[in-house]
C-alpha cells in the first residue's frame, strides 16, 4: 500500500459525459501529479499540482482539468468524454516535486475509465 | 524523441534465477533520476528503486539492484532470485532535473517489459 488513495476504482460512462476522478496523496506530500496510461500511449504525464498551485502540465487535452485543495486532495475532471479517452488514470504524491532532489513519486491503485 | 527504451517487450525467467531487463535513456541533462516500477496485472505501480545520475554506486534494494552505466546511459535492472510473483509488467522511468526554481518534477517512462516467471 503506497499511501496513495484513488476513487473510484473503476467507472463506465458514456460519449460527452464528464466525470471526476479524485485523490488523497500520501501524508506530508505536497505534490500531487496525474498520469494517463493507455494502450497506445503508454504512461502519460497530464498534470502536477504543488501546494494547491499548478506547476507542470504534460499532454492534457483542453477537456480536462484539474486542481489541488486546502487539504492537498486533486481532482481531475474529465469532460465531453471520447472512446479514446478509456484509461487508467493514475495519481501520484511525492514531498517537493522539484527535479532537484531524489524526490520519488508513490502512485495510486488507478481509476479505469471505460467510455462506452 | 524516444527518452526512454526499453527493448525488452517480453521475458522469460525461470524461478530462482537472475534476469537482467534493460533500460536506456536520453538527456542533455547533467541532474536527472532513473526510477523503476513494477506493475502487476492487478494493475498498480509500484516503486521499486531509484538512481540519481551523480550517484557513485549502484542501487541495491533486496533482490533489486540497477545497473548504472552513465557513459552508456543504460540504467538495466537486476532482480537476483527470481519469484513467481515477480512475474509483472516493468518500468523505466526518468526525471530530468532542471534545477530547483521552476523545475518540473515528472516522470517520463519507457513502454515497458513484460516479465513472466516460470516455475
Amino acid at each position: 500500500d503506497s499511501g496513495v488513495t484513488q476513487t473510484p476504482k473503476h467507472l463506465i460512462t458514456a460519449t460527452g459525459q464528464r466525470v471526476t476522478l479524485r485523490c488523497s496523496p500520501r501524508s506530508g506530500d505536497l505534490s500531487v501529479y496525474w498520469y494517463q496510461q493507455s494502450l497506445d500511449q503508454g504512461l502519460q504525464f497530464l498534470i502536477q499540482y504543488y501546494n494547491g498551485e499548478e506547476r507542470a502540465k504534460g499532454n492534457i487535452l483542453e477537456r480536462f482539468s484539474a486542481q489541488q485543495f486546502p487539504d492537498l486532495h486533486s481532482e481531475l475532471n474529465l469532460s465531453s468524454l471520447e472512446l479514446g479517452d478509456s484509461a487508467l488514470y493514475f495519481c501520484a504524491s511525492s514531498v517537493e516535486g522539484t527535479a532537484s532532489s531524489t524526490d520519488t513519486q508513490y502512485f495510486g491503485p488507478g481509476t479505469r475509465l471505460t467510455v462506452l | 524523441a524516444q527518452k526512454i527504451t526499453q527493448t525488452q517487450p517480453g521475458m522469460f525467467v525461470q524461478e530462482k534465477e537472475a534476469v537482467t531487463l534493460d533500460c536506456t535513456y536520453d538527456t542533455s541533462d547533467q541532474s536527472y533520476g532513473l526510477f523503476w516500477y513494477k506493475q502487476p496485472s492487478s494493475g498498480e505501480m509500484i516503486f521499486l528503486i531509484y538512481q540519481g545520475s551523480y550517484d557513485e554506486q549502484n542501487a541495491t534494494e533486496g533482490r533489486y539492484s540497477l545497473n548504472f552505466q552513465k557513459a552508456r546511459k543504460s540504467a538495466n535492472l537486476v532482480i537476483s532470485a527470481s519469484q513467481l510473483g515477480d512475474s509483472a509488467m516493468y518500468f523505466c522511468a526518468m526525471r530530468e532535473g532542471r534545477g530547483y526554481g521552476g523545475s518540473q518534477g515528472n516522470l517520463i517512462f519507457g513502454k515497458g517489459t513484460k516479465l513472466s516467471v516460470k516455475p
